[in-house]
């Protein structure tokens, strides 16, 4: 059972556009949440995070919101670039069991393609 | 520059097997990690080690091992016991094992087992 999902596999945006890419989860105990970008050929590189204490998080044209009552957030990049593209992973971290043992969920993925 | 160095980049091997992949950092970080991707799955991890001399097992752990001598290095192997062997293998470090320290990817090997 996939605890994060990324239900879209694939997105397509407009050089200067908004992207806006979603993640979902099913476990209220996620209380940590990262985005990662990947390249083909490569390993997937860190992008931002956001605290469950927190609903906005901004890094420059990265802006991650945080709905807990949804438990849904989503990835904005404002404007996207064509170096924008690649796949996007939404990943949920929780404490689990004892002591201080935490587990980090990964969804499966959303390629981004940002169009000239 | 400072890194992650996965080798090879692509690896056959015949069933049967054992096969080590090579994982090595100079980031100075202390937790190494392995996962494995698989088309429609998440990545899921393998084994972690926080220090030298230690390791756990992750949630994928059964037909794997690893070793951790080194700070540097975190080699996994793959062995025959592994019943699905063939997959994408992403090792990663992170400056310690806490909820908020991102992870360094390497670029991963794929593995083939025929």
């Amino acid at each position: 059972d996939q605890q994060v999902k990324q239900n879209s596999p694939s997105l397509s945006v407009q050089e200067g556009r908004i992207s806006i890419l979603n993640c979902d989860y099913t476990n209220s105990m996620f209380d940590y949440f990262l985005w990662y970008k990947k390249y083909p050929a490569e390993g997937p590189t860190f992008l931002i995070s956001i605290s469950s204490i927190k609903d906005k998080n901004e890094d420059g044209r990265f802006t991650v919101f945080l709905n807990k009552s949804a438990k849904h957030l989503s990835l904005h990049i404002v404007p996207s670039q064509p170096g924008d593209s690649a796949v996007y992973f939404c990943a949920a971290s929780a404490r689990f069991g004892a002591g201080n043992n935490r587990k980090l969920i990964w969804g499966l993925g959303t390629s981004l393609a940002v169009n000239p | 520059d400072g890194g992650i160095t996965q080798s090879p980049k692509y690896l056959f091997r015949k069933e049967g097997q054992n096969v080590t992949l090579s994982c090595e950092q100079n980031l100075n970080h202390d937790a190494m990690y392995w996962y494995r991707q698989d088309p429609g799955q998440g990545l899921r991890l393998i084994y972690y080690s926080q220090i030298v001399n230690d390791f756990q097992k992750g949630d994928i752990a059964e037909g794997y091992s690893v070793s951790r001598e080194k700070k540097e290095s975190f080699p996994l192997t793959v062995t025959s016991a592994q019943k699905n062997p063939t997959a994408f293998y992403l090792c990663a470090s992170s400056i310690e094992r806490s909820y908020n320290s991102p992870l360094h990817f390497g670029n991963g090997t794929r593995l083939t087992v025929t």
